[in-house]
């Protein structure tokens, strides 16, 4: 089965710092990549999507890239804020109906 | 109010004991999923239904069953619990109308202790 690892140490930068975290899966490339953010006691909540035939995707202070020769996406979140702790999960699509997710890395940002 | 509410919240039953999970939206959304959620290991697929006709496993069905009652509603039952399936569960929904982006919904979770 798909395998999607994301670094399972927290990271810790300061405000007003670029928080960049790590996806990288193994076999088959997904049509889809998405990235989600959950907040302790609280279902994720979707941020973004990427296509497979897609480099970079923005909005706002937030851009994903998706490398499937590398197998990797970064999540970038520029100009950090300490309301943008949480915890971030990639998600892996493939034909619209299956779903992997990754357990996800835990961002702390620092006033 | 919410969109995606899940019922109980928080439950504790004992080993061998049948439980009902129940999930809810008012999204008008005809996909819907269910998840468990371990420490280390991420969001795991259990069952997901594209509408009340349509119900597939995924990735971790045993000791599972769904039931698709309205397009609104999607419990999930453990007919007999085991200390193993003590985990945080979640159910979503999706839009096939929104299918190219597919962003899914997720309710607050139900967290399940079996003892």
């Amino acid at each position: 089965s798909q395998k999607i690892e994301q670094n399972s140490e927290a990271l810790n930068i300061q405000e007003g710092k670029t928080a960049t975290l790590t996806c990288n899966y193994t076999n088959y490339s997904p049509a889809y990549l998405q990235w989600y953010r959950q907040d302790p006691g609280r279902g994720p909540v979707f941020l973004l999507l990427i296509r497979e035939n897609e480099k970079e995707k923005r909005k706002e202070r937030l851009k994903v890239t998706f490398d499937t020769t590398l197998k990797q996406s970064l999540f970038h979140i520029t100009a950090s804020q300490p309301a943008d702790s949480a915890t971030y999960l990639c998600a892996l699509l493939y034909n619209f109906n299956k779903f992997y997710f990754g357990s996800g890395t835990k961002l702390n940002v620092k006033p | 109010d919410a969109d995606v509410t899940q019922t109980p919240r928080n439950r504790i039953t004992k080993t061998g004991k049948r439980i009902m999970l129940e999930c809810s939206q008012t999204k008008g959304h005809d996909r819907m999923y269910w998840y468990r959620q371990d420490p280390g290991l991420g969001l795991r697929l259990i069952y997901y239904s594209f509408d009340v006709k349509d119900i597939n496993k995924g990735e971790i069905s045993d000791g599972y069953s769904v039931s698709r009652q309205a397009q609104a509603k999607f419990s999930l039952s453990l007919e007999s619990a085991i200390p193993n399936q003590t985990a945080l569960y979640f159910c979503a929904t999706s839009d096939t109308e929104r299918v190219a982006y597919n962003e899914q919904f997720f309710g607050p979770g139900t967290r399940l202790t079996v003892l």
